[in-house]
């Protein structure tokens, strides 16, 4: 168990601006989760995959965050045409499905900075 | 639409001193989550409630839920300095979380 990796731990990127960010879960978790987590307040929910599916997505998210996980295995999220309200911690974690109380494994999050 | 409520939201404690925090929710909701937080880290989980009475503990911090008033507390006994964190709860399949309660404790 290697925990929940994510890459990069830190960007910076101009406005407007594409930004990508990988996430890969612990080996044998089905279910990956991505939030974003700004000083001062909890991780706000921003999709989740159940494997290769998309299962919910936040409606506070707009269309210029997609995210991607294709084999079930590791995923991506990007932020298009970023904008400086963009900057915050995005925080990728996974659980089992086969425990469906199980709490959620964390990455150490990828810090984004909008200049 | 389930919102949740985490109070206080800081909380300076004395060493040796015992406290509680409240994390209250709006409708109903199975499995509350309580995670921690240290500075400049990521969460780590620490409880997980799953239904009225649930009473969880590890060492000094005991984690409960009162489903009928849509609370949960975390209750810590004989605050020491390790216990400086932010503490988070989680609810709706840690779909929606608190805005952290902030403790710290002084010698």
């Amino acid at each position: 168990d290697t925990g929940v990796s994510q890459d990069p731990r830190h960007k910076i990127t101009k406005r407007g601006q594409n930004v990508t960010f990988r996430c890969d879960p612990i080996s044998e978790h089905n279910r990956l989760y991505w939030y974003r987590q700004t000083l001062g307040q909890g991780p706000e929910f921003l999709t989740y995959f159940q494997n290769e599916a998309q299962l919910e997505k936040s409606r506070l998210l707009s269309d210029r965050f997609s995210a991607e996980r294709p084999k079930g295995s590791f995923s991506t999220l990007e932020i298009q045409r970023t904008e400086q309200g963009d900057s915050a911690m995005y925080l990728c974690a996974s659980s089992p499905v086969t425990n469906y109380n199980s709490p959620l494994h964390f990455g150490n999050g990828t810090r984004l900075t909008v200049t | 639409e389930l919102k949740v409520e985490q109070n206080p939201l800081f909380l300076s404690m004395q060493e040796g001193k015992n406290y509680t925090i409240y994390c209250n929710y709006s409708t109903t909701s199975d499995r509350l989550y309580w995670y921690r937080q240290d500075p400049g880290k990521s969460l780590e989980s620490l409880f997980v409630l799953l239904s009225n009475g649930a009473v969880k503990q590890e060492g000094r911090l005991m984690a409960s839920l009162d489903t009928k008033a849509r609370l949960s507390t975390l209750h810590i006994t004989a605050a020491v300095h390790d216990l400086s964190a932010t503490y988070f709860c989680s609810l709706a399949g840690n779909l929606i979380f608190g805005k952290g309660t902030k403790l710290s404790v002084k010698p």
